[in-house]
């Protein structure tokens, strides 16, 4: 199975823009690469989604190098509003499998 | 569009007790997916349908656990009899299929197991 790894948690403040990285070595060839935010007592929300270089949508980017054993999502200018946990998920041979997620403190 | 939808929003029963969850998922997606999430964890996948048919049940506990998806629409998810590890939301998710879909999610159950 592959793993999926993440930073357990991150601080940033209003205004900044926030990297978060995900690392997941046994990526198949036919996988992509798909970002959830999820607030308290929610379900996750689908943020970007990628199979390999780079993908922009309203919300954030999604970088992805050429090995693809790694991504970073990306959100410019984050807000009080960001604050939440962030799940990388990576299909591993038709397995879907989340990140232990990365939880985002953004402060004013 | 409307979303994925979970009832009961919170279970709590006894030990040994049996539960059961409902999801109707978003019209027109073919996949449906159940995970449960620990808090603390991120979600685990334990049942995959595409239509009325399972995908991937590798990770369901199938001595206790069972679901079923009636003409490829609604979905339940019943437990039988509960452990105190069950106690966990149970997430439903659906797409109109394929790994290259992004997935839907319900806000969940929370199951409680006194």
């Amino acid at each position: 199975l592959a793993k999926t790894t993440q930073p357990i948690s991150m601080d940033s403040y209003e205004g900044q823009e926030v990297n978060i990285t995900c690392s997941h070595n046994n990526i198949a060839t036919n996988d992509y690469i798909t970002w959830y935010q999820q607030f308290p007592s929610q379900g996750p929300r689908f943020i970007i989604q990628g199979y390999k270089t780079k993908v922009t949508n309203e919300v954030a980017s999604l970088f992805i190098p050429a090995d693809r054993k790694s991504s970073t999502l990306s959100l410019p200018r984050v807000s009080l509003s960001d604050t939440a946990v962030y799940y990388c998920l990576v299909g591993d041979r038709g397995k879907l499998i989340f990140g232990q997620g990365t939880e985002l403190s953004v402060k004013p | 569009e409307a979303g994925v939808a979970q009832s009961p929003r919170y279970k709590i029963i006894e030990k040994r007790q049996s539960v059961a969850f409902w999801c109707n998922p978003i019209s027109g997606h073919a996949t449906l997916y159940w995970y449960q999430q620990i808090l603390g964890q991120g979600p685990k996948l334990l049942i995959q349908f595409q239509n009325n048919g399972v995908v991937d049940d590798s990770q369901l506990p199938k001595d206790r656990f069972s679901a079923e998806r009636l003409k490829g629409v609604d979905s339940t998810l019943k437990i039988q009899p509960a452990k105190l590890e069950d106690s966990a939301v149970y997430l439903c998710a659906s797409s109109f299929g394929g790994l290259d879909q992004p997935q839907h999610f319900g806000d969940g159950t929370r199951l409680s197991i006194l």
